[in-house]
């Protein structure tokens, strides 16, 4: 399966404090995308990296990914309240996208 | 810009009863379409994707289907409903190609008691 795995589950930061997710996948890809999800909406979509990048940056997050080993992470600086979401990593190849099982992030005011 | 409308926005439905959930888009023309379902707590599970108007192509053998009578609509259907069918629907659309976003609408959330 393309699906991605998103490490931790769930995290809980005080506001101001940076947060590190990362997810894993396990099969070749064109490009890994980040998406937000706010409890019982739909999916935002946050930033996008081709396979031949390695890090690339949009406002307060960075997202840096590692095709040798498989793996993206997520870094949001900063923290707000307001980030307070579940983030999925997908993997894409052509006109298909798997999704990850997700990070619940919780930023304490 | 590109609009996806979902209806309707909660569903509870019986077990054994009929299913057909709607999605139509605006501001784009010929999009791949894609139907997701995410369980209580989980990511998203791909059912369904379309690259263009009759073409449906089924990740995961299910209860379910597919179908794109339009170029802008996507609609979900079964025939009899399971609870395993309980869940947050979305639906999304892509431009065709590869290095590009997912636009997902609202979602609908469907109960089978």
């Amino acid at each position: 399966s393309q699906q991605g795995e998103e490490d931790p589950q769930a995290l809980s930061i005080q506001e101001g404090e940076n947060a590190t997710m990362n997810c894993s996948y396990k099969t070749s890809i064109n490009n890994l995308q980040w998406y937000r999800q706010n409890s019982g909406r739909g999916l935002v979509h946050l930033i996008l990296i081709r396979s031949n990048e390695r890090e690339k940056h949009s406002g307060r997050l960075r997202v840096t990914l590692d095709t040798s080993k498989k793996s993206s992470s997520l870094l949001i600086t900063a923290s707000r309240a307001a980030d307070t979401a579940s983030y999925f990593c997908a993997t894409g190849t052509g006109n298909q996208f798997y999704f990850g099982t997700g990070t619940s992030l919780t930023v304490i005011p | 810009s590109q609009t996806i409308h979902q209806w309707p926005a909660t569903l509870v439905q019986p077990v054994g009863s009929p299913l057909s959930l709607e999605c139509t888009v605006e501001g784009t023309s010929n999009p791949n379409l894609y139907w997701y379902r995410q369980a209580a707590g989980r990511g998203l599970q791909l059912l369904f994707y379309s690259v263009g108007i009759g073409q449906i192509s089924s990740e995961v053998p299910q209860n379910l289907s597919a179908s794109r009578p339009q170029d802008r609509q996507f609609i979900l259907s079964s025939k009899k409903l399971l609870l395993s069918d309980s869940g947050f629907y979305l639906c999304a659309l892509g431009p065709a190609g590869t290095y590009y976003e997912q636009y997902f609408g609202p979602g609908t959330r469907l109960t089978v008691t």
